[in-house]
């Protein structure tokens, strides 16, 4: 069965250092998102991206994170000057379609970030 | 602004028993409402779905109730079986992007 997967499973950093996650959306699907979940917590919006471009973004999103699409199969989540607090989960889901689908998303299992 | 929020931090039920789990929320302009389940260590996965022009949803084991008039969603459990035990989180989406409520706990023993 398709799945989207994510890499690394879990990076350590030093605060102030950049950090890209990986992540391997399901093939056919167009819409691709970014979350995050600081331990114990709920599952937090950071973008959505279609077409190439950012759909959406919260307010978590600042200029220290962006995302790329650099080929046909990868989408990264980077963070150019980690925070302590940018220590969390962070999930990476992708969609098929919107129109005559359904809401699902389907999640990777998650790339552990941890800054000191 | 969209905020998703759960009645009850944790749930505890009886294996077999039945869970109904409950969330509000405040966005009208919703498109679907989902419920997902995260196990630990393990992304959120999908469990139903319903549109909001609809009030009921039923899947296996699982039923779906939205009420539009109170903005209130809720997840029923069939016989809640020990693989059922995780957080359970209610979802809205509209537009582009998906918001999560705060998660409720779900306990079965055995």
């Amino acid at each position: 069965e398709p799945e989207v997967t994510q890499t690394p499973s879990h990076q350590v950093t030093q605060m102030g250092q950049e950090v890209i996650l990986r992540c391997v959306p399901i093939s056919n699907h167009l819409y691709f998102y970014w979350y995050r979940q600081i331990l114990g917590q709920k599952v937090e919006f950071l973008v959505s991206f279609y077409n190439n471009e950012i759909s959406e973004k919260s307010e978590i999103f600042d200029d220290q994170f962006s995302v790329e699409r650099p080929d046909g199969s990868n989408f990264t989540l980077k963070i150019r000057s980690t925070k302590l607090e940018d220590s969390a989960m962070y999930f990476c889901a992708s969609k098929p379609e919107i129109a005559g689908g359904t809401g699902e998303l389907f999640f990777g299992e998650g790339s552990r970030l941890t800054v000191l | 602004g969209e905020n998703v929020g759960l009645h009850l931090p944790t749930l505890s039920v009886q294996e077999g028993d039945n869970s109904i789990i409950n969330c509000a929320y405040s966005n009208s302009a919703s498109d679907y409402f989902i419920w997902y389940k995260q196990e630990s260590g393990k992304g959120p996965q999908f469990i139903i779905d319903i549109r909001s022009n609809m009030d009921k949803r039923q899947g296996q084991r699982v039923t779906v109730l939205l009420n539009k008039t109170v903005k209130h969603l809720s997840l029923q459990i069939a016989a809640t079986q020990p693989g059922d035990s995780a957080v359970y989180f209610c979802a809205i989406t509209g537009g582009f992007k998906t918001i999560f409520g705060a998660g409720t706990r779900l306990f079965v023993k055995a």
